[in-house]
């Protein structure tokens, strides 16, 4: 499975947009870019996804670089709602019928500052 | 997006007793459902993979014996901690996978369990 880094933590003030970055050297060429964050407490929430496009969703926007080592994950507009820990995954197969298994790195807990 | 609900949110059991926690995709199918358990200020670590109707595959160092994986429907998923000591009190979380590729994988809320 590739592995990813990520910073442990980071703050962004309100407002401002929040660059999550995320280094995945070893991706191999058909395994994607996944984005979850949580809440304390709370289950994972699904943010977004990629292969090698730029994508945006209502949630943010990924941009993945031309030789997919890393990515950005890119908050326009950070609330303190965003306050979280963002985890950066890449997926890998593990059986030939496509299933799939997310394993979780230790992420980047972002605050946001009023 | 998709909703995975769990149950129940939290539980507390005495030390030798066992509990089932439920996972449940409702709005899809789930060919494949994981479970993963999550220690304070950790990350979240894969315990175990199940198809429907097929055994459960376990990661390296999880009993299967204790942590007992059912999937016994598209919509269903349980785990069952049998003979719980308080080293397995800890936060479990489910995600299910709808089996179509490029698709999503959704979380639910997750389960917190105390033993006591």
């Amino acid at each position: 499975d590739a592995k990813t880094t990520q910073p442990p933590s980071m703050d962004c003030a309100e407002g401002r947009a929040a660059n999550l970055p995320c280094n995945h050297s070893t991706i191999s060429g058909n395994e994607y870019v996944y984005w979850y964050r949580q809440i304390h407490s709370q289950g994972p929430q699904y943010i977004i996804h990629g292969l090698k496009n730029n994508e945006t969703n209502e949630m943010a926007s990924l941009i993945i670089t031309e030789d997919r080592k890393s990515s950005t994950l890119i908050l326009p507009h950070a609330t303190l709602r965003d306050t979280a820990v963002y985890y950066c995954i890449v997926r890998s197969l593990i059986s030939n019928f496509g299933n799939e298994k997310l394993t979780f790195g230790t992420g980047t807990r972002l605050t946001i500052i009023p | 997006g998709a909703v995975v609900s769990q149950h129940p949110s939290w539980v507390i059991c005495k030390s030798g007793t066992s509990v089932k926690i439920e996972c449940r995709s409702l709005d899809f199918q789930a060919t494949t459902m994981f479970w993963y358990r999550q220690f304070p200020k950790q990350s979240l670590m894969l315990m175990a993979t199940s198809n429907e109707g097929s055994k459960a595959t376990y990661e390296q160092g999880v009993e299967k014996d204790k942590f007992l994986i059912n999937h016994a429907s598209l919509t269903l998923s349980t785990l069952t901690v049998t003979s719980a000591h308080p080293e397995d009190s800890s936060f479990y979380i489910c995600s299910a996978y709808p089996g179509q590729g490029g698709n999503t994988i959704y979380f639910g809320e997750g389960s917190w369990l105390t033993v006591v």
